[in-house]
């Protein structure tokens, strides 16, 4: 199995500071025949289900603000909320979709300082 | 709108199985596979298998393997996930969620207590 791994496990942010998550996968999610990374990110707020933010390691859903935004390639990948808003707190997860079984990575709670 | 709808919550006792229904409407049920998606009370979130809707395939993750059982009705856009012999370890939020590759659309989620 993939094993993701996200760090930091917490994060707390003053408003309008950046927030970074990193997520690192125990091997390549990079598909070479299309050249496409299978990682997605995700917010979850209490009682909620999770929200896609973040497809194909970089591509932003349709209708997540642009001050979120995903980067990496390969192993490596990166959650960058540029500019936190409170509406912004939330647990974040990394997903590999690349090969069965899906596996998540823990969560990064993100909180205002 | 793309939207599943899952079946309410659940009180089971240990050794019991559960059957979570997920509904789907604003596309064709038969296009995207039914993932389902498991969520422990402070605890992470974990992929027990995907089912094809159109084929009726199927795929398990292993710790699931015997355990679980996904199927569908194509006439009423349904998926269905049975989960046998409960213990108070599968106490959890149940979740289908769908997508072309990813999932970007996911149901509310079913609670499942599990309780002598």
């Amino acid at each position: 199995d993939i094993v993701m791994t996200q760090s930091p496990d917490s994060l707390a942010v003053s408003l309008g500071e950046r927030a970074t998550i990193n997520c690192k996968s125990s091997q390549s999610v990079l598909y070479s025949s299309n050249n496409k990374n299978y990682l997605a990110w995700y917010q979850q707020k209490p009682g909620q289900p999770p929200k896609l933010l973040i497809y194909w390691a970089s591509t932003r859903e349709s209708g997540v603000p642009d001050r979120f935004s995903g980067s990496g390639s390969g192993t490596d990948f990166t959650l960058t909320i540029s500019s936190l808003l409170a509406e912004d707190v939330a647990v974040y997860y990394c997903h590999q979709f690349y090969t069965t079984p899906w596996t998540f990575g823990q969560g990064t709670k993100v909180e205002i300082e | 709108q793309v939207q599943l709808v899952q079946s309410g919550a659940e009180v089971k006792k240990p050794g019991a199985s559960v059957k979570v229904s997920c509904k789907a409407s604003g596309y064709t049920f038969t296009s995207y596979d039914i993932n389902w998606v498991r969520q422990t009370t402070g605890q992470g979130l974990e992929w027990m298998g995907w089912m094809n809707p159109s084929s009726g395939n199927t795929g398990y993750a292993q710790r699931f393997q015997g355990r679980v059982t996904m199927t569908r009705n194509t006439s009423i856009s349904t998926a269905y996930m049975e989960l046998t012999s409960l213990t108070s370890e599968d106490a959890a939020v149940y979740y289908c969620a769908t997508g072309e590759s990813y999932c970007d659309r996911w149901g509310q989620g079913t609670l499942v207590t599990v309780s002598s």
